[in-house]
């Protein structure tokens, strides 16, 4: 069976402080898929990366990074330099490409509240 | 990547009574999933949309609760049968082709059932 853990639930910080989203999965196939996902006050669910098992290479996209390392099983998302606009809930999700369902099993999610 | 429009956005339903959601993708796609989230949950996989044939449901979901159709490769249909007050959820759609698949998730359908 997969597992994503958000350990987070909430975390709160001022407005230009720097903030990690951890992330820890757990699957038994070799091949898979990480994603996040921003889900604003609106409810609508925003694409933010998707990783596979191979590419272990930090990303970076403006004031988001990801760190993903497979020898601890966590794909981490760092926001730099918040802003009040990146208030919202963020979701940590996994694909296998393994036998079982397709779809994307999720994290619980972390409310981040940034403060003006 | 695919656009979704999903309707309606928001519905207060009688218990008892079903409702139907429908996903409209602007183009073809391989996949197409259903997940609920209930109040200040996370998502939950209620069952991939297959064409042509049944969907496949999770564990906890029964076909006689969400039968789900896909009639083609652009649209598909959950409806929520029977509602009761524990159905009260956010679902989404969310569709793709191939390992691009959950890029994109619908708008949702904020669900009351009074």
């Amino acid at each position: 069976a997969q597992k994503v853990t958000q350990a987070q639930t909430e975390i709160s910080v001022v407005e230009k402080e720097d903030v990690t989203l951890d992330c820890v999965y757990e699957t038994r196939d070799t091949t898979y898929y990480l994603f996040w996902y921003k889900q604003p006050p609106s409810g609508e669910l925003v694409f933010l990366i998707r990783r596979n098992s191979f590419d272990e290479q930090n990303e970076i996209s403006g004031r988001y990074s990801w760190n993903f390392q497979k020898s601890t099983s966590s794909f981490n998302f760092t926001i730099t330099a918040s802003q009040v606009v990146d208030s919202a809930v963020y979701f940590c999700a996994l694909r296998s490409s393994g036998g079982g369902a397709d779809g994307l099993t999720f994290g619980k999610g972390t409310h981040l509240i940034i403060q003006p | 990547s695919a656009v979704i429009s999903q309707k309606p956005s928001r519905d207060i339903c009688q218990r008892g009574t079903s409702l139907t959601i429908q996903c409209q993708v602007d183009s073809q796609v391989t996949m197409m999933f259903w997940y609920r989230q209930q109040p200040g949950q996370s998502l939950t996989l209620i069952a991939t949309a297959n064409q042509g044939s049944e969907a496949t449901y999770e564990s906890g979901f029964v076909i006689d609760k969400f039968p789900i159709s896909r009639p083609n490769l652009t649209f598909s249909t959950l409806t929520v049968s029977n509602m009761s007050p524990e159905d009260s959820s956010i679902y989404l759609c969310s569709a793709g082709t191939g390992q691009l698949y959950g890029y994109t998730f619908g708008s949702g359908t904020r669900l009351t059932v009074v």
